[in-house]
C-alpha cells in the first residue's frame, strides 16, 4: 500500500490562484519526485528534489524538500486550465531504489 | 529519444487467459520498472532491472507474474491465468544509474481489463 499521505485529495479552484499541495511520510526520504498525470497516460516528471531544504522551480510550479526530510511540497503560481490533472509525489528512501507513491491530488481549475 | 513506449495501450481478455505487455525504455537508461496502478491510487511497484537482471520485485507480484528484460533493453510483463483483480493500467518507466539521478520517466501505460 501507499506509504505516503497527500493532501489535500482533491482541490477545485478559479483560474488564476494559487494552488498548494504536500506530501508526508512516516520515513525518511533521500529523493522526492513531484509528477502530474492526465487521464489514460502516464505520469510525466515535473520536479527533483534532493537535498534537504531544497527549492526548486519549474516555471510556475515550486517544490520545496521539506527540511526534516519528510515531507515536501508543490506549488502551482497563476493556475491555468491545462493545470487539471492528478499530481503524484514519490519519494524513495536512503536503502531503497524504488519510489514509493502517494495516493494523489486532484486538481479541477475553472476558468 | 522517442520516450518510454508501452505496448498495447489497451488489453481486453478474460478471465484465465495470459496477456503479455511489452515496454521500450529509454535507449540509454539501463534501469527499467514495472507499477501497477488502480483508479484513484498512486502507482505501485512491481518489480525493477538494471540491465538484464532482476533485482528487486515487490510482494504485490503473484507468481502468475513474471518479467523478463533478457537484452537488457526491452522488457515483458506477462500475467498468467488472468483474475479481474488484475484489472488496472500497468505502467514502465526508466531511469539512468548510477552516476545519473533517480528520476525515472514513465510510459503511457497499457490498461488491461479482465472480464
Amino acid at each position: 500500500g501507499q506509504q505516503l499521505n497527500q493532501s489535500p485529495q482533491s482541490m477545485f479552484i478559479q483560474e488564476g490562484e494559487d494552488v498548494s499541495m504536500n506530501c508526508t511520510s512516516s520515513s525518511i526520504f533521500n529523493t522526492w519526485l513531484w509528477y502530474k498525470q492526465d487521464p489514460g497516460e502516464g505520469p510525466v516528471l515535473l520536479i527533483a528534489l534532493y537535498k534537504a531544504g531544497e527549492l526548486t522551480s519549474n516555471g510556475r510550479l515550486t517544490a520545496q524538500f521539506g527540511i526534516t526530510r519528510k515531507d515536501s511540497f508543490l506549488n502551482i503560481s497563476a493556475s491555468i486550465p491545462s493545470d487539471v490533472g492528478i499530481y503524484f509525489c514519490a519519494g524513495r528512501t536512503y536503502n531503497n531504489n524504488d519510489m514509493r507513491f502517494g495516493a494523489g491530488t486532484r486538481l479541477t481549475v475553472k476558468p | 529519444d522517442t520516450g518510454v513506449s508501452q505496448n498495447p495501450r489497451h488489453k481486453i481478455t478474460k478471465r484465465g487467459q495470459n496477456v503479455t505487455f511489452r515496454c521500450d525504455p529509454i535507449s540509454e537508461h539501463n534501469r527499467l520498472y514495472w507499477y501497477r496502478q488502480t483508479l484513484g491510487q498512486g502507482p505501485e511497484f512491481l518489480t525493477y532491472f538494471q540491465n538484464e537482471a532482476q533485482l528487486e520485485k515487490s510482494r504485490l507480484l503473484s507468481d502468475r507474474f513474471s518479467a523478463e528484460r533478457p537484452k537488457g533493453s526491452f522488457s515483458t510483463l506477462e500475467i498468467q491465468r488472468t483474475e479481474q483483480g488484475d484489472s488496472a493500467m500497468y505502467l514502465c518507466a526508466s531511469s539512468r544509474q548510477p552516476g545519473g539521478s533517480y528520476e525515472q520517466y514513465f510510459g503511457p501505460g497499457t490498461r488491461l481489463t479482465v472480464t
